[in-house]
């Protein structure tokens, strides 16, 4: 069965300060993908990022970085000096590379940074 | 990444009646999908929009509910049948984008629905 775990329900920083958000995934899949998606308090889903499981190489983009380590079945997230505007909340999810296209979400971080 | 247009945006409803959300996408996508998102949860997968076929549902979730419609490769729409207020969510479409981007999911905007 695949699962996603996020265990944070909510984190609360102060701006500028940098902020790890955890994903833990279980799957009995050999490929498969890794997603994180922000939303806003206006409701959207924002795609921010899909891993392959082939491919462990880290990722950064701007303020915000990946860290994928398939021996802990982990993809956590971080976001380097924290803006309000960061502000959401963040799902991770995972899907089998092929064979079904469900994907499977976790159940969300609540990021609040405060001015 | 397509951009996917849903419609409406809000609404409230009363007990008892139906509302339709449309899902239009600005290119052809194979995999169309609406989730619910009831408040403070997490996502579920309602169904997949087969194009020209009967919907595929998930578990706890059945076509006399949530009719789903998918004429082309461009547009959807789910009915919330008979809505309760345990209906009121954000229902939101999704597409596996289009080429060259696919397997990846992208969604709309999301349709607020609060029943009363």
């Amino acid at each position: 069965a695949q699962k996603v775990t996020q265990a944070q329900t909510e984190i609360s920083v102060v701006e500028k300060e940098d902020v790890t958000l955890d994903c833990v995934y279980e799957t009995r899949d050999t490929t498969y993908y890794l997603f994180w998606y922000k939303q806003p308090p206006s409701g959207e889903l924002v795609f921010l990022i899909r891993r392959n499981s082939f491919d462990e190489q880290n990722e950064i983009s701007g303020r915000y970085s990946w860290n994928f380590q398939k021996s802990t079945s982990s993809f956590n997230f971080t976001i380097t000096a924290s803006q309000v505007v960061d502000s959401a909340v963040y799902f991770c999810a995972l899907r089998a590379a092929s064979g079904t296209y469900k994907y499977i979400f976790g159940t969300g971080t609540r990021l609040k940074v405060l001015a | 990444s397509a951009v996917i247009s849903q419609k409406p945006s809000r609404d409230i409803c009363q007990r008892g009646t139906s509302l339709t959300i449309q899902c239009q996408v600005d290119s052809q996508v194979t995999m169309m999908f609406w989730y619910r998102q009831q408040p403070g949860q997490s996502l579920t997968l309602i169904a997949t929009a087969n194009q020209g076929s009967e919907a595929t549902y998930e578990s706890g979730f059945v076509i006399d509910k949530f009719p789903i419609s998918r004429p082309n490769l461009t547009f959807s729409t789910l009915t919330v049948s008979n809505m309760s207020p345990e209906d009121s969510s954000i229902y939101l479409c999704s597409v596996d984008g289009a080429l060259p981007s696919g397997n990846t999911i992208y969604f709309g905007e999301g349709s607020w629905l609060t029943v009363v």
